[in-house]
């Protein structure tokens, strides 16, 4: 079964940690993408990557920054943990050729 | 720009019934849709994937259907369960060459026993 790993299901951070979120895909897919969860906002996009190397900023890549140094993984860093980035972290992965797209199970982040 | 929309927000029916969630989208340009389902602090589970091609698409008591041109789409549930209460999102993708797809806020459905 293929499928898309997040690392952590909990996190507990303090304010100005670096935080690492990682997602790992066995698909072979080209794409790989960073989602935030928050009630009454739905998903909103942080960043995303096409290929090895490159990345790409979504509608709220304020705070965070990204890492794609091998095609199976896709790391989200928040480079210092504040409270108002506590939510629901989501990656997803697609194959490019329309195929749909496929959810890791999420990590929920607590940063106090 | 394009935005999704799904109506009611929330809803619950009895166990038993056949039920219809809808998604409307205001850009008829679309290469695909998806439905997905998430359980409360899960990730989404993907349903149902419908090409811009295709009027609908099933898997077991679920089928899904699209009309481009009206910019909807609907997933009818059967003989609904319990097991079935669960939050169930649109998301379109864009005719171009961009992999970014468009999500819904979902709508959060109860059936009640």
């Amino acid at each position: 079964d293929v499928k898309v790993t997040q690392s952590s299901r909990y996190l507990v951070k303090r304010t100005g940690e670096k935080v690492f979120l990682e997602c790992v895909q066995d698909m072979d897919h080209e794409n790989m993408f960073w989602y935030r969860q928050d009630p009454g906002l739905g998903l909103r996009l942080i960043y995303f990557s096409y290929d090895v190397k490159m990345k790409e900023k979504g509608d709220i890549p304020e705070g965070y920054s990204v890492s794609r140094e091998k095609k199976e993984r896709f790391s989200l860093i928040l480079e210092s943990a504040s409270t108002n980035q506590t939510s629901m972290y989501l990656c997803a992965s697609a194959s490019g050729e329309g195929r749909g797209y496929t959810f890791g199970s999420g990590t929920r982040l607590t940063v106090v | 720009k394009q935005e999704v929309t799904q109506i009611p927000a929330a809803l619950s029916v009895p166990e038993g019934e056949n039920l219809v969630l809808n998604c409307s989208f205001t850009d008829s340009a679309i290469y695909n849709l998806q439905w997905f389902r998430q359980d409360p602090g899960k990730g989404l589970t993907s349903l149902l994937l419908i090409q811009s091609s295709q009027r609908e698409q099933t898997s077991g008591r679920l089928n899904a259907s699209l009309d481009k041109s009206s910019g909807r789409s609907t997933l009818y549930i059967a003989a609904s369960q319990p097991g079935d209460s669960a939050t169930y999102l649109c998301a379109v993708k864009r005719e171009n060459r961009d992999d970014k797809i468009i999500f819904g806020k979902g709508t959060r459905l109860h059936i009640l026993p």
